[in-house]
């Protein structure tokens, strides 16, 4: 059974510019969710996707979207990045239940950092 | 918005000891998840234990368990025989058992063994 994978682990961006982060998910999972975690701070949700289409997002402006691909995988993309978009970004796959337990299986991050 | 409050941010425990984090929540919500993870300086959110709210039995794996007090919103972890390996961020996190399943997580407690 092959885990989460994330990539690239790390990336250096400018102010300004736009970074895509890619997320694959974990054998036999349908749905992906994307967190934002801050230096020091928990992991805050951006947004889930589930059949390609986005289901649920936390508080975060529109520059931050999201894909799903046929194959369950999925990207962030962030426009017009600022300093405060420096953080961990985590990948959680899991199977979609209408009610119950949703376990998320986390990936391994990454760090992006925005000069 | 369920909020989760860790205090304690950081706490030292001799190896061979016991700690215990405290997590107090917030909701409306009579049925839900409550987790428990783990994070490591490798930065991979690992699941340490969960808890439903309508189980009264608390959850323990290994020498890990939990004190969930549903009246009083309140979810502490105890780790009992620390081990240097349990040297780590622990994040207190909710769920709601529908919708998209988002992952509400608290600042964190950081954990440090001695040897």
């Amino acid at each position: 059974e092959t885990g989460v994978t994330q990539s690239p682990t790390h990336l250096i961006k400018t102010r300004g510019q736009q970074v895509t982060l890619r997320c694959s998910s974990q054998s036999g999972h349908n749905t992906v969710s994307w967190y934002q975690q801050a230096l020091g701070q928990g992991p805050q949700f951006i947004f889930q996707y589930y059949r390609e289409e986005e289901n649920g997002r936390g508080n975060f402006p529109p520059r931050f979207s999201g894909l799903q691909f046929p194959n369950y995988s999925s990207e962030l993309n962030v426009n017009a990045l600022e300093l405060d978009d420096s953080a961990l970004y985590l990948c959680a796959s899991s199977s979609y239940r209408d009610r119950g337990l949703n376990e998320q299986f986390f990936g391994p991050g990454t760090r992006l950092t925005v000069l | 918005a369920q909020t989760v409050t860790q205090s304690q941010p950081e706490m030292s425990v001799q190896e061979a000891e016991t700690v215990t984090l405290s997590c107090t929540y917030d909701t409306s919500e009579s049925n839900y998840y409550l987790f428990w993870y783990k994070q490591p300086p490798s930065r991979q959110m690992i699941l340490v234990i969960r808890q439903e709210a309508y189980k009264q039995q608390n959850a323990t794996e290994n020498r890990f368990s939990v004190n969930f007090q549903k009246a009083a919103k309140s979810f502490s972890l105890k780790i009992s025989d620390s081990q240097l390996g349990d040297t780590a961020m622990y994040f207190c996190a909710f769920m709601k058992p529908y919708g998209n399943n988002r992952l509400a997580f608290g600042k964190g407690n950081q954990v440090v063994v001695i040897p």
